[in-house]
């Protein structure tokens, strides 16, 4: 079965580091690859996606890249801001009649001070 | 924007309870699903409903039954309420998605906290 490996948290950082969470996977087929936020009292958000190998999801200054090679999809940052403090989820999409769900992994706590 | 919303945001029941978790979308979304969140295991799967009357267990439906009457709410129930079901609970709905569509996202509720005492 499908299944979704995250990096151990909490990470902490101070603001403006480089910010790294891994993510590996295993599934059949092409699946489609996600990283989820969730802001502290909310729901999970979507951040970013890539549907096929080498595609570079981005957003808000994060990037993910879908790397069939190594089954990896890690998220980026170059400069963290406190306000970038959430859990992080990792997900994969399996593909054909799937309905659309989704597989994640255990989630990342970031925590960036001042 | 869509709006998924469960109905209420903390809850405490008792063990043996019957316990109702409802959750209402507002963008005519085919797919719902209900997720638990526990520390250290991320989001699992519960039940989904792909359609009104439709629904599929998903990686751990034990102890939890689905309702899905109409197409906007999706309700989950816990027939006799234990302890180790005390976790938050995530609604989620998205857009029907084509056999090979992967691109539609999921949209989530704000969760509502279960503890079982």
């Amino acid at each position: 079965g499908n299944s979704v490996t995250q990096m151990e948290g909490p990470v902490t950082l101070s603001e403006e580091a480089f910010l790294t969470i891994n993510c590996t996977y295993t599934a059949t087929g092409y699946p489609s690859l996600f990283w989820y936020v969730q802001y502290p009292g909310e729901g999970l958000q979507l951040l970013l996606k890539a549907t096929k190998a080498d595609d570079k999801g981005s957003n808000k200054g994060f990037e993910a890249t879908y790397r069939k090679e190594t089954t990896s999809f890690h998220l980026e940052k170059g400069s963290v801001q406190v306000s970038d403090s959430a859990v992080y989820f990792c997900a994969l999409r399996g593909g054909g009649t799937s309905y659309g769900k989704l597989t994640f992994g255990q989630g990342t706590i970031l925590t960036v001070h001042p | 924007d869509v709006k998924v919303t469960q109905s209420s945001r903390y809850l405490v029941k008792r063990t043996g309870e019957k316990v109702f978790l409802e959750c209402v979308q507002d963008m005519d979304h085919e797919n719902m699903f209900w997720y638990r969140q526990d520390p250290g295991l991320g989001l699992r799967l519960i039940y989904f409903s792909y359609d009104v009357k439709m629904k599929e267990k998903g990686d751990i439906p034990e102890g939890y039954s689905v309702s899905r009457e109409k197409k906007e709410r999706f309700s989950l129930i816990l027939e006799s309420a234990s302890t180790n079901q005390t976790s938050m609970y995530l609604c989620a709905s998205r857009d029907r998605v084509e056999p090979r569509g992967q691109n539609s996202p999921l949209h989530f509720g704000n969760g509502t906290r279960l503890t079982v005492t």
